[in-house]
């Protein structure tokens, strides 16, 4: 059972383009929620997180949206560019006492046309 | 400052050997978790160590063990392996056991043969 659901699977915009990607989860014990950006060939990077007592938070031109009732939250990525072009992952965690995992979403591959 | 570096970057494998994959974590870091990443899908946990300590392991098979050293690298081993063992192992560190955020090395693609 996937506890991190994430979509689309494939994101195609234009530069420009605001690429939103969304993830639904199903425990309400997580915690924390990051979201990690993956090039071929490369381990995945982390973008930016939220915990669940914010609703929003930007870096730079990325932006985390969080609804804590209906469980998901969202990526949104302004003005995109080509370099944006990667696979992104969303994750939870929650603390389990001893320890902290990741729960990962599937990913999205995003590719952003010039 | 140096990131998590992991080696050997690439290595291939026969049905039955074993492997042992390495990872030092970013400096001042205690903590190493291990996952697994099959080709078009998002990692899944396998260890996580601190000070020395199992203090998670995720849904794998004995044939799957790790350590972590007193400098805080860690190794992670696998026996018999299988064709479905081909993956990116990644490594990530982070300040303890319990803070976020973890930094992923850029992991050992393990193909099996």
């Amino acid at each position: 059972q996937q506890q991190v659901k994430q979509s689309p699977q494939s994101l195609i915009v234009q530069k420009g383009g605001i690429p939103i990607i969304n993830c639904a989860y199903e425990n309400t014990a997580f915690d924390y929620f990051p979201w990690y950006q993956q090039f071929p060939g490369k381990g995945p990077a982390l973008l930016i997180a939220i915990r669940p007592d914010v609703s929003e938070k930007k870096e730079g031109r990325f932006t985390i949206s969080f609804n804590k009732s209906a469980k998901q939250f969202s990526l949104h990525i302004m003005d995109s560019q080509p370099g944006d072009s990667a696979t992104y992952f969303c994750a939870a965690s929650r603390n389990a006492g001893n320890n902290r995992k990741l729960i990962w979403g599937l990913g999205t591959s995003l590719a952003v046309n010039p | 400052d140096a990131g998590v570096t992991q080696s050997p970057t690439h290595l291939i494998k026969t049905r039955g050997q074993h492997v042992t994959l390495r990872c030092s974590p970013i400096s001042g870091h205690k903590s190493v978790s291990w996952y697994q990443q099959v080709l078009g899908q998002g990692p899944q946990f396998i260890f996580q160590y601190y000070e020395k300590e199992e203090r998670g392991r995720g849904n794998f098979p004995d044939r799957f063990s790790a350590r972590q050293f007193p400098n805080y690298s860690s190794e992670l081993n696998v026996n018999a392996l299988l064709l479905g063992d081909s993956a990116l192992y990644l490594c990530a560190s982070s300040l303890d056991q319990r803070n976020q955020p973890q930094h992923f090395g850029d992991g050992t693609r393990l193909s099996i043969l």
